[in-house]
């Protein structure tokens, strides 16, 4: 079965950066599109942006230049950092192997990221 | 930029049909889909393509598209369909998240 296994919660101070793995299996990791999304505290699902083989990358604009995403196609993981974290970056972060027609769509369990300092 | 918009709650006594709206400029032009989110569990797709159900999803869980609004629809709500509800579009190659709907059953 699909299966997508994300790293452990992570406790940053502000300004620092956060790196949150995402480890796929049960599908061709190749095959569909890696989305990030979020959910702070209170709020709504965050799109982020999402990534498409090595370098077919779209970030939304929001966080644009903050933002990084890679994966490792042969250890078929996906990875997000996020740069300059702000107390505002606060949120459980998910990875969703989707694929464009909508009907292939697996959620990782989510990473708590939490800044305080 | 695009926007999609959600009443923040809506309540349903159990058995009765639950309606979640949302609504933006010509939606009817473009695909939605529908997750549905409970309390510290990641989101689950109910309705993709407007109308689609993946499988596993039970059949009292239906969606339209239509105009300048998608509907989701729920009939003989449960109680384990409490949970926050979230539609989906594209906007080119960005994808656009509702508000999302608080829905309560009781």
């Amino acid at each position: 079965q699909v299966q997508l296994v994300q790293s452990g919660a992570e406790v940053q101070k502000p300004g620092a950066s956060v790196k949150v793995s995402c480890k796929a299996s049960g599908y061709s990791f190749s095959t569909y599109t890696m989305h990030w999304v979020r959910r702070a505290p209170g709020q709504g699902l965050e799109w982020m942006g999402w990534i498409y083989g090595n370098d077919n990358i779209r970030y939304s604009q929001k966080f644009q230049g903050r933002v990084a995403f890679t994966s490792d196609t042969s250890a078929s993981t996906a990875f997000m950092e996020l740069r300059s974290l702000g107390s505002q970056d606060t949120a459980v972060y998910y990875c969703v192997a989707r694929s464009a027609a909508g009907d292939f769509d697996h959620w990782g369990q989510g990473t708590l990221v939490s800044v305080s300092s | 930029s695009y926007e999609l918009t959600q009443s923040p709650s809506v309540s349903v006594s159990p058995g009765q049909t639950a309606t979640i709206t949302c609504s933006a400029d010509k939606l009817g032009d473009k695909k939605v889909c529908w997750y549905q989110q409970k309390t510290g569990q990641s989101p689950v797709l109910v309705i993709y393509q407007d109308g689609n159900r993946p499988s596993g999803i039970p059949e009292r869980f239906s969606g339209s598209n239509s105009g300048n609004t998608a509907t989701l629809t729920i009939r003989g709500t449960q109680a384990l369909d409490e949970a926050d509800y979230y539609c989906q579009a594209w906007d080119g190659s960005s994808v656009i998240f509702g508000g999302g709907t608080k829905l309560t059953v009781l």
